[in-house]
């Protein structure tokens, strides 16, 4: 199957700055990628939908000036935790389709201390 | 808001036994896929499904889709300690736009 890659796997950072996180399809072009948060023992919460040459598109509540979403080419968007405080710390997951099936990253778990 | 929910939320088990995981919405979904996920990974797409009363078989897994395209179950037979993790269903509600909400999760635990 198509491989979505994220990076880091892992980051550690102080509060208040600010933190990048890569999801890259490596075999196939993505018009759409979606980012998601998990939070230990709790299921998948949709953040954004990344769109290719326009801006995101957030769910209800998640704050679009904390959570910047980039998606400037069909091989990578981009996810930005600015300003990240403790109760950021969480385990951040990306997805791309090809065809009708979802390919997930391997996630980005960030501790924010 | 749409909603998933799955019963049971935790499940512990002996190997060789079976069980069934249930994911209840009151949305209509275009198709509805289940997940395993292991810790500290992603989600690995077990199966995907469109049609209303389709049944989908994958080796010791039964996954079937309500005749109102509402809700979904997962059956394992002879549960393996392979078997362990988190399964998760999704759903879209938009044909073609693959945004898919998960379900709570069910965490399952099969003991040797």
């Amino acid at each position: 199957g198509a491989v979505v890659s994220q990076h880091p796997s892992w980051v550690i950072c102080k509060s208040g700055t600010s933190v990048k996180i890569e999801c890259r399809s490596l075999d196939f072009q993505a018009t759409t990628m979606f980012w998601y948060r998990q939070f230990p023992k709790q299921s998948l919460m949709l953040m954004a939908t990344s769109n290719e040459g326009s801006k995101a598109t957030y769910e209800q509540g998640v704050e679009k000036d904390k959570f910047l979403i980039n998606h400037a080419s069909l091989t990578l968007s981009t996810l930005t935790v600015t300003s990240a405080h403790p109760e950021d710390s969480s385990f951040y997951i990306c997805s791309a389709t090809e065809h009708t099936e979802a390919f997930f990253g391997q996630g980005t778990r960030l501790t924010v201390v | 808001t749409q909603l998933l929910e799955q019963s049971p939320q935790f499940l512990s088990i002996q190997e060789g036994e079976n069980l069934t995981v249930y994911c209840n919405s009151s949305s209509v979904f275009s198709s509805l896929q289940w997940y395993r996920q292991e810790p500290g990974e992603g989600p690995v797409l077990l199966v995907t499904v469109v049609t209303g009363g389709e049944v989908k078989k994958l080796k010791r897994l039964t996954f079937q889709f309500g005749d109102a395209r509402k809700d979904s179950s997962l059956h394992i037979t002879a549960a393996q300690p392979g078997d362990t993790g988190l399964y998760l269903c999704a759903g879209s509600t938009l044909s073609g736009t693959y945004k898919y909400i998960f379900g709570t999760g069910t965490r399952l635990k099969v003991l040797a």
